[in-house]
């Protein structure tokens, strides 16, 4: 069973240009958590997403930030427009039920620099 | 609000000898607690958590945390250190209802020394 998939590993951005990070969830999964970690610092949640529904997009930047995860394919988090501060790691993780209870299983992650 | 504390930035202890990572939480409700350790350049990897029931619990690699109310904390434990065990280890908290998120500690990076 393989486990959350991210793609891609490494993005390299220039200022302004749009970031597309990619996640595919364990199988049988259908919640997607996503966070970001600065580097030396814990993981910051920022969207949670079930199947074609934003749940919880607190933690998520009001401006040039967007989630979603349709019916078929990954779940995708879209910058637009980076910035040098957007430069982290992103995790995506997964559940099975929406219980808390449950742990999360997290991805390899997407590690974006913006030059 | 929810927030985890781990007071300790780095802990360094010699292989064979015990370890203790340290967190503290806070919750308004009953808390649902997790451990996740992370090595370089990759995902976070589940250690353990506590739902309810017994305050001790084990988890993988030989490791395990005792939860204590009374003092709000769930330090992980882990009986005799492996070289292998260096990495980050993350504490993280959620509500039992409400938010699914996680809320995670700042980390704390085990040294262990051969």
């Amino acid at each position: 069973n393989a486990g959350v998939m991210q793609n891609p590993r490494h993005l390299v951005r220039r200022r302004g240009q749009e970031a597309r990070l990619r996640c595919s969830p364990m199988k049988g999964h259908s919640h997607v958590y996503w966070y970001r970690q600065l580097p030396e610092e814990g993981l910051k949640f920022m969207v949670y997403l079930q199947k074609e529904n934003i749940i919880d997009e607190s933690g998520m930047p009001k401006e040039r930030f967007s989630a979603e995860f349709p019916k078929e394919g990954p779940s995708i988090l879209r910058i637009q427009q980076v910035v040098r501060g957007d430069s982290a790691a992103y995790f995506c993780a997964s559940s099975p039920k929406p219980l808390s209870s449950y742990e999360q299983y997290f991805g390899p992650g997407t590690r974006l620099t913006v030059t | 609000a929810q927030s985890v504390a781990q007071p300790e930035d780095q802990v360094n202890v010699a292989e064979g000898n015990p370890l203790t990572v340290k967190c503290t939480y806070s919750v308004s409700g009953n808390p649902y607690l997790f451990w996740y350790v992370q090595y370089p350049n990759r995902g976070l990897q589940f250690l353990l958590k506590y739902i309810t029931g017994d305050n001790l619990v084990k988890g993988s690699y030989g490791f395990e945390a005792e939860f204590n109310k009374s003092q709000t904390s769930f330090h992980l434990k882990k009986p005799s250190a492996l070289v292998s065990d260096s990495a980050l280890y993350f504490c993280a908290v959620r509500m039992d209802t409400g938010r699914r998120a996680l809320t995670f500690g700042s980390g704390t990076r085990l040294q262990v020394q051969p």
